[in-house]
């Protein structure tokens, strides 16, 4: 089945320490992005990669940096410079035609103690 | 950039009609979407507008009025399973990214 992955579901480190969340998609899409999602808040755009080799920071890339090597895959890594990393991060790509619809994998909880 | 609202909680009774409010104002605008998502699963795709108009798709209907920077979503016949968050979401006219509201949280109760 096409979709997109997101490994582990849960996730817990140390505070100091970065983290790689990975995120995985077989529908083929260019596009691919990552949100954060805090309660009582909308999704958050960290960063967004258009096509392999490139990416473009979002609203919120403090902290985070990511690299799209591959088409397929699109790992964030969380360092220790977020100030505030505690947080379900989501993962998505968007299709290239018809309503151009952002999918979205199932989730990483992230909690840093 | 985009300022998206929409009401942060609503109650409704299983059969019943709840409507979904969202206003924005946007430097851009390329399509707004709607999406239901269930306490810590992923957001799921339910509708798009782009036109102004009623969008219609089984129990869920969208509105869109650019002039007004509203929508809506309407669910009907409401069941249990339709208790999740709905986000509204507009689509940049640049790169296609979406700017996300903060989501009301529906309860449906029996």
């Amino acid at each position: 089945d096409g979709g997109i992955t997101q490994s582990p579901k849960y996730l817990f480190r140390k505070e100091g320490q970065n983290v790689t969340l990975s995120c995985e998609q077989n529908l083929n899409h260019d596009a691919m992005y990552w949100y954060r999602q805090d309660p009582g808040q909308g999704l958050r755009l960290i960063y967004y990669s258009q096509i392999v080799n490139d990416f473009q920071k979002g609203d919120i890339a403090e902290g985070y940096s990511v690299s799209r090597e591959k088409k397929e895959s699109f790992p964030l890594t969380v360092t220790s410079a977020q100030k505030n990393p505690t947080a379900f991060y989501l993962c998505a790509s968007r299709s290239g035609g018809g309503t151009y619809e952002q999918y979205f994998g199932p989730g990483t909880r992230l909690t840093v103690t | 950039g985009q300022n998206i609202d929409q009401p942060t909680e609503m109650t409704a009774t299983e059969g019943a009609i709840v409507q979904i409010n969202c206003t924005y104002q946007t430097s851009g605008f390329n399509g707004l979407f709607w999406y239901q998502q269930h306490a810590g699963e992923a957001p799921t795709f339910l509708s798009y507008n782009v036109l102004d108009g009623l969008e219609e798709k089984g129990r869920f209907s969208s509105f869109l009025s650019r002039s007004k920077g509203y929508s809506y979503l309407l669910l009907k016949e409401l069941q249990m399973k339709d208790s999740a968050s709905y986000l509204c979401a507009v689509r940049d006219s640049g790169d296609y990214k979406l700017s996300f509201g903060a989501g009301t949280t529906v309860t449906v109760r029996a």
